[in-house]
């Protein structure tokens, strides 16, 4: 079946520099990948989305890229400001088109 | 902006009591999904609908049952509330495309 996976549950950093948070995905359809924030007692909310392969797409400062070679949706910013703080949830859709599958979240703390 | 009005926002129920939890949507979309959250499991799906009177089973729909009387309005229903039902519960909206998910503040059970 589709599944997506997050491996990192927690990441503090400090402010000013580079994250990267990984997800991977298994499926055997063409897949829709998506990233959603999570901001502390908030709904979850689109951050970007892509099912387009080898193509970047940004918003808000974040970016990510789309792999279909190594089945992999990698969220990224350069800078991370401590308003980033929030759980990042990596989904697919893949064999059910109208349903997302949410990975297990990682928590981004950053500090001073 | 999509509206997804959730309630009650927060509940305390007893073991083996019954819960219902409400979605309202304006979005007028098809779609209407109820996602569990818990500490490390991320977002798991329960039942989705993307019709009034039918409804559809996600990943956990053990213990849960869903109903949509109408295209804006989608319950779950904890027959028999368990301990291990307590959780935040998510309801989200989408058009037919499901490219973007509309979610609702959310609901804090608690089941004691």
């Amino acid at each position: 079946g589709d599944s997506v996976t997050q491996t990192e549950g927690l990441v503090t950093l400090t402010k000013g520099l580079p994250v990267m948070l990984n997800c991977t995905y298994q499926t055997t359809y063409s897949p829709f990948l998506f990233w959603y924030v999570q901001h502390l007692n908030e709904a979850p909310k689109l951050l970007l989305k892509s099912s387009t392969d080898n193509k970047r797409t940004e918003h808000q400062g974040f970016y990510a890229t789309l792999h279909k070679s190594s089945s992999s949706f990698h969220l990224q910013k350069s800078s991370v400001q401590l308003s980033d703080s929030a759980l990042y949830f990596c989904a697919l859709k893949g064999s059910n088109y109208n349903v997302l599958y949410f990975g297990s979240g990682t928590k981004l703390t950053v500090e001073p | 902006e999509a509206a997804v009005t959730q309630s009650p926002r927060s509940k305390v129920a007893v073991t083996g009591g019954k819960v219902t939890l409400s979605c309202h949507q304006t979005n007028n979309h098809d779609y209407m999904y109820w996602y569990r959250q818990d500490t490390g499991h991320g977002l798991r799906l329960i039942h989705y609908s993307y019709v009034a009177d039918s409804t559809e089973k996600g990943d956990i729909p053990d213990g849960y049952k869903a109903s949509r009387p109408s295209q804006e309005n989608f319950s779950l229903i904890l027959e028999l509330a368990s301990l291990s039902q307590t959780a935040v519960y998510f309801c989200a909206s989408s058009d037919v495309w499901g490219n973007t998910l509309y979610f609702g503040a959310g609901t804090r059970l608690s089941v004691l």
